[in-house]
C-alpha cells in the first residue's frame, strides 16, 4: 500500500530563517510526487510534481528536491507570507496506483515576522 | 491554468436532512473528477473516484448510499450527503485534472456542519 509520511508535523520559524520539509514515501512504482500548500478553510494549491530521483525544481523561495524515498522542500529566507500546511502526495503507476494521489499529513509552517 | 470551482463554501445543515455540492472543472474537461473528506489538522482522505457517465468508485470503508456521487458531464460532479449526522461534519474538497499527465487541481472547498 502506498505511504507518505510528513516531518516534522509543525514547524515554526522567524522570517529570514531557512530550513527543510520532509516526505517520506513508500509506492509501487512512482509516477510522480507532489507538492502543495493548503491556507486554513481553503482547498490544495498545487506547488510541484517531481517524476524521478534527482529532479529538482524552483519557485521563489521553495524548492523541491527528490531522491527514491524521500522529497525534501526547502525554504530559503521565508517570510510571513509563506505560513501554511504544505502537504506532500504519490501517485503509484497503475493498476493499483489508477490516477489517485496518496497524501501525507502535512507540516504545518508558521513563519514569525 | 486550470480551475476548479466548488459550491457552496460553507453549509450548515440540520441532522437527518441531504446536503448537495458541487464541483466544476471551469476551463477544461473532467471525465473523472476525486472528492476527498479533510478532518480539522488531518490530511485529505479520498472519498470516491467520480467518472463522467458510469458509476462512482467509492474507497474502502465509505458508504455508497450516504455520498451518492453523480458525474453527468465533463464539467460537473456533485456530492450529496444523505442523511446527515453530526459526525458527517467535515470538510470536503474536489479536484479534477485537465490533461492525464497533469496535477490535479483543487476546489476551495466546503465546510459542511450538522447540527
Amino acid at each position: 500500500e502506498d505511504q507518505v509520511t510528513q516531518s516534522p508535523e509543525a514547524l515554526r520559524l522567524q522570517e529570514g530563517e531557512s530550513s527543510s520539509l520532509n516526505c517520506s514515501y513508500t509506492v509501487s512504482g512512482l509516477r510522480g510526487l507532489f507538492w502543495y500548500r493548503q491556507d486554513p478553510g481553503k482547498g490544495p494549491e498545487f506547488l510541484f510534481t517531481l517524476y524521478s530521483a534527482g529532479e529538482e525544481k524552483e519557485k521563489e523561495r521553495l524548492k523541491a528536491t527528490l531522491t527514491k524515498k524521500e522529497s525534501f522542500l526547502h525554504i530559503t529566507a521565508p517570510k510571513p507570507e509563506d505560513s501554511a500546511t504544505y502537504l506532500c502526495a504519490v501517485q503509484g503507476t497503475p493498476p493499483k496506483g489508477a490516477q489517485k494521489l496518496v497524501f501525507g499529513q502535512g507540516t504545518r509552517l508558521t513563519i514569525n515576522p | 491554468g486550470a480551475v476548479v470551482s466548488q459550491h457552496p463554501s460553507r453549509v450548515i445543515c440540520k441532522s437527518g436532512t441531504s446536503v448537495k455540492i458541487e464541483c466544476r472543472s471551469l476551463d477544461f474537461q473532467a471525465t473523472t473528477m476525486f472528492w476527498y473528506r479533510q478532518f480539522p489538522k488531518q490530511s485529505l482522505m479520498l472519498m470516491a473516484t467520480s467518472n463522467e457517465g458510469s458509476k462512482a468508485t467509492y474507497e474502502q470503508g465509505v458508504e455508497k448510499d450516504k455520498f451518492l456521487i453523480n458525474h453527468a458531464s465533463l464539467t460537473l460532479s456533485t456530492l450529496t450527503v444523505t442523511s446527515a449526522h453530526p459526525e458527517d461534519s467535515s470538510f470536503y474538497i474536489c479536484s479534477a485534472r485537465d490533461g492525464r499527465d497533469s496535477p490535479l487541481h483543487f476546489g476551495n472547498g466546503t465546510r459542511l456542519t450538522v447540527t
